[in-house]
């Protein structure tokens, strides 16, 4: 069965603070991975996404996230947080060519100005 | 805005009662999903659509059904509601039925009573 773990629900950080949230999943074979925000009174909207070749992906917002196979890995990155950064984010997992999307529980980040 | 459109936006009942979801994914897309987000649960996938078909099948109750009408329109049945129904009932739709991307409605906030 695929699944989708976040280690952290709660993360605070100042303005200008590096930002690293975790991603780790679990499934045996070929993944597409995803990063999903949802800012404050919106829905949520793809920040960036994985399908095959350079690990290192970028997406908006200067949003950047690193698929490491051997560790079931694709954490989340962005050197400076923006207090409009403030948001929850979704690591999601779909296995190649498969219908459904799974999602992890979550994160809050809220960055204080 | 996504284009995917979600009524009601939100819903307060009691338990014992039925309600219904309704979605109206964007424009072209034929694919739609299903996902509940419950208080510190992730969205938990709940059944996809595509093209009037049903294609994947989540952790759905058995107390819960839905459909996807000609017209691409979906809705989404809870009946016998209980309290542990409370929560935010997502739709999201894409073009194909293994997709890239899903774009997400703003949800339908349920509230059991």
């Amino acid at each position: 069965a695929q699944s989708v773990s976040q280690h952290n629900h709660h993360v605070i950080l100042s303005e200008a603070a590096s930002l690293e949230l975790g991603c780790n999943y679990s499934y045996g074979g070929t993944v597409n991975l995803f990063w999903y925000v949802q800012y404050p009174g919106q829905h949520l909207q793809l920040l960036l996404k994985y399908f095959s070749g350079d690990p290192l992906v970028k997406g908006i917002k200067g949003f950047e996230a690193e698929f490491i196979k051997s560790k079931f890995s694709f954490n989340l990155r962005k050197p400076s947080v923006q207090w409009s950064d403030t948001a929850e984010y979704f690591c999601a997992l779909r296995n190649t060519g498969g219908f459904k999307t799974i999602f992890g529980a979550g994160t809050r980040l809220f960055v204080k100005a | 805005d996504s284009g995917v459109t979600q009524t009601p936006k939100h819903l307060i009942t009691a338990t014992g009662q039925r309600v219904t979801l309704r979605c109206s994914p964007r424009s072209g897309d034929l694919s739609v999903y299903w996902y509940q987000q419950s208080l510190d649960q992730g969205l938990q996938f709940l059944i996809q659509y595509y093209n009037g078909e049903e294609r994947a099948k989540g952790n759905i109750l058995e107390r819960f059904s839905a459909q996807q009408f000609p017209d691409l329109h979906s809705e989404l049945n809870l009946s016998s509601l209980e309290l542990g129904d409370s929560a935010l009932y997502f739709c999201a739709s894409s073009v194909e039925a293994s997709p890239g991307e899903l774009f997400f409605g703003e949800g339908s906030r349920l509230t059991v009573l």
